[in-house]
């Protein structure tokens, strides 16, 4: 079965860290890039990072630049967020989903719950 | 950094209608890097249209999309039960980002 599984989420306390895991299954993993997304609570989708497909590039939000770090290991089909200094405002479902034609995302994990707070 | 605007916020529509949903960008997008996703209430997105115009793999053909540079548009010819669900129009450019908008609810009549 073609799906992305999300985990490592949790509740972290302000200024704490994170690393997210996402495992692919059933494609060729490291023919794709992969994505990082977001959603707050009752809010709309927010894209966070990218990778491509040999994790020589990567790009970032200007909310999270600096203090998150994409990485994928293709031999693990299994793409990561490492998560610095979090702050409230990081709180947010996260989902990693795989780049597909023109820039779309056609494939999307369930998510990982991110919750911080003291 | 593209800005997109979706409306209405919110849609009341009953089954049977046809559903017409806008995303305006604040600048210029080429058409091949705008998609359409559909997201019920705890479930990932689904993509639904790419391209601006081409349906994803198993999409329906009463889902289309049209528009081309700012003004883009997402039709639900006659809606389904499982139709009703928030959709996001979605972007790319430069620098590469990729941006969403904000939403639109077609919620029940």
């Amino acid at each position: 079965e073609v799906q992305l599984v999300e985990s490592g989420g949790g509740l972290v306390q302000p200024g704490g860290s994170l690393r997210l895991s996402c495992a692919a299954s059933g494609f060729t993993f490291g023919g794709y890039w992969m994505h990082w997304v977001r959603q707050a609570p009752g809010k709309g989708l927010v894209w966070v990072s990218r990778i491509n497909s040999d994790g020589s590039d990567t790009i970032y939000a200007d909310s999270v630049k600096g203090r998150f770090t994409i990485s994928r290991d293709n031999a693990k089909n299994t793409v990561y967020l490492q998560m610095n200094s979090l702050r409230a405002e990081d709180t947010a479902v996260y989902s990693c989903s795989r780049g597909g034609d023109y820039h779309a995302f056609d494939l999307w994990g369930q998510g990982t719950m991110v919750t911080v707070s003291s | 950094e593209i800005v997109l605007t979706q409306s209405p916020g919110t849609l009341s529509l009953s089954p049977g209608e046809r559903a017409t949903l806008s995303c305006r960008a604040s600048q210029s997008v080429n058409s091949i890097y705008l998609a359409w996703y559909q997201q019920k209430p705890g479930q990932a997105p689904r993509l639904l249209i790419y391209g601006a115009s081409s349906r994803a793999t198993g999409i329906p053909d009463r889902f289309s999309g049209s528009g081309s540079g700012t003004d883009f548009t997402l039709t639900i010819s006659r809606l389904e039960p499982e139709d009703f669900a928030v959709y996001y129009c979605q972007g790319h450019g430069s620098p590469p980002h990729w941006t969403f908008g904000q939403g639109t609810k077609v919620e029940i009549k």
